[in-house]
């Protein structure tokens, strides 16, 4: 089956980092990604990995292992700004349909 | 602008009646997304076009669903006799592309079925 499975709620203090895991189990894998959503707001990227390793993108960065179907988010220097809910998402081998997992909401607290 | 909108953004229905969700993608998008995202969940895939051929609608949940692209651009989600289940968010996603790449999402439109 699909499963993408993330932590529901993670707690940081400004000015900190975080790390959002998430790890999957699908039938294909054809690259992973990360997107931000605020509440009721649409998602906007953030991330894609296709290789293993790490991306780097500013204050934001992304990591994969697909041996270990297993990705992590890295923000640094939180803002408050940043509180919002972080999506995984792996879309499929065959390159159509995209799976998300149900997110993690983030909280910056001053 | 030049994102994804989508209209209306706010539907309410009564249980029974026919809905029709609009997105205009973005300008010479190849590729579009539909999702329906209940709250506190992540999106689910419902459909996906290629211009104007629906290449896969595995994730829509029942037959009352139908998506449509005549003309490879404007998209048209229409759901037939709603129910209450069906109360959530959809949003539209297009991406540039046919391969592996960010999708644009619109704001979505939220229904609400009595």
């Amino acid at each position: 089956g699909q499963n993408i499975d993330q932590p529901t709620e993670m707690t940081a203090t400004e000015g900190a980092i975080v790390q959002i895991n998430c790890t999957y189990q699908t039938s294909g894998f054809n690259g992973l990604f990360w997107y931000q959503q605020h509440a009721g707001e649409a998602p906007t990227f953030l991330s894609y990995n296709v290789l293993d390793g790490l991306e780097e993108k500013g204050r934001f960065s992304s990591f994969l292992s697909r041996s270990k179907g297993y990705s992590y988010l890295l923000l640094k220097e939180l803002q408050m700004k940043d509180s919002a809910s972080y999506l995984c998402a792996v879309r499929d081998q065959g390159g159509f349909k995209t799976i998300f997992g149900a997110g993690t909401r983030l909280f910056v607290k001053a | 602008g030049a994102g994804v909108s989508q209209s209306p953004r706010y539907k309410v229905a009564k249980r029974g009646q026919d809905v029709a969700l609009r997105c205009d993608p973005i300008s010479g998008h190849v590729s579009l997304f539909w999702y329906q995202q209940a709250l506190g969940q992540g999106p689910e895939f419902l459909t996906y076009f290629q211009n104007e051929a629906q290449l896969d609608k595995s994730g829509l949940p029942s037959d009352r669903f139908f998506a449509e692209r005549p003309e490879g651009s404007v998209s048209t989600l229409k759901i037939q006799r709603t129910q209450q289940e069906d109360s959530a968010v959809y949003l539209c996603a297009s991406s540039a592309r046919t391969v592996p790449e960010t999708q644009y999402f619109g704001p979505g439109t939220r229904l609400l079925v009595l």
